[in-house]
C-alpha cells in the first residue's frame, strides 16, 4: 500500500485565490511527522511545513497551513492568497519511526497560478 | 552555511561506464538518503543510511550501490548504468532520531545515460 497518496496530477488556481492540494497517508504508528516542500522549475526541493501527528493545532507558516484531520489521514497543504511564484511541483511526505524514520513521498502535485 | 552539496549537477554518460555521483553534508546529520525523481512518480527511495555503516535498501535499491564510511559523505555508485536508470537524483539529510525534523535536500543530479 502506497504511505503517501497525492490525488491530484495538476491543480489550476486565479491569482489571489486559496487553493487545497490534497495528501493522505497510511501509518500504524501513533507517532509520525507530515511534511510538504515545494519545487519550482529550477529543480531545488524547499522545505514549506510540518505537522507532528501528536500537534493539536494546524500547522502554518506565513500563506501556508495544513489542514491536517487525523481520522480521515489527511494532511492537506492550503496555500492563501496563491501568487505566481507558487507555480511548482508539490510533494507531500511522512516519516514514521518503525520504519527506520525513513521519508516516504508521494508523486506529487503541479500547480500552476494562472495570472 | 547549512547545506546539502551534490556533484556533478549535470552528467551524460554511455551504458555502462560506472560512475559515481557525491553527497555530502556539513550538519552533522545521522540519516541520509538517496532518490529519484520520475516524471509521475514523485520521489523513490533507493537507498538510505542511519548512521556510519549502516545502509539499508529503499523502495528502488536494483543497479544502485551506497557506503557511508564517514558521517558526512554518502556517495551513489552506478556499476554498470543502463538507461532506465536516467532520472533526477536527489541526495536528502536529516537528524535521524525522532519523527520531527525534516529533510535537507541537495540541488539535484540530472543523469542521462544513452
Amino acid at each position: 500500500a502506497q504511505k503517501i497518496t497525492q490525488t491530484q496530477p495538476g491543480m489550476f488556481v486565479q491569482e489571489k485565490e486559496a487553493v487545497t492540494l490534497d495528501c493522505t497517508y497510511d501509518t500504524s504508528d501513533p507517532s509520525y511527522g507530515l511534511f510538504w516542500y515545494k519545487q519550482p522549475s529550477s529543480g531545488e526541493m524547499i522545505f514549506l511545513i510540518y505537522q507532528g501527528s501528536y500537534d493539536q493545532q494546524n500547522a502554518t507558516e506565513g500563506r501556508y497551513s495544513l489542514n491536517f484531520q487525523k481520522a480521515r489521514k489527511s494532511a492537506n497543504l492550503v496555500i492563501s492568497a496563491s501568487q505566481l511564484g507558487d507555480s511548482a511541483m508539490y510533494f507531500c511526505a511522512m516519516r514514521e519511526p518503525n520504519t527506520g524514520n525513513q521519508f516516504y513521498f508521494g508523486t506529487g502535485t503541479s500547480l500552476t497560478v494562472i495570472p | 552555511e547549512a547545506q546539502v552539496t551534490q556533484n556533478p549537477r549535470y552528467l551524460i554518460t554511455v551504458t555502462g561506464k560506472k560512475l559515481t555521483v557525491t553527497c555530502s553534508q556539513n550538519m552533522n546529520h545521522e540519516y541520509m538518503s538517496w532518490y529519484r525523481q520520475d516524471p509521475g512518480l514523485g520521489l523513490r527511495q533507493i537507498y538510505y543510511s542511519m548512521n556510519v555503516e549502516v545502509t539499508d535498501k529503499g523502495d528502488v535499491p536494483e543497479g544502485y550501490k551506497v557506503s557511508r564510511k564517514e558521517k558526512r559523505n554518502f556517495p551513489l555508485i552506478l556499476e554498470s548504468p543502463s538507461p532506465n536508470q536516467t532520472s533526477l537524483y536527489f541526495c536528502a539529510s536529516s537528524h535521524g532520531t525522532g519523527v520531527y525534523t525534516e529533510a535537507f535536500f541537495g540541488q539535484g543530479t540530472r543523469l542521462t545515460v544513452v
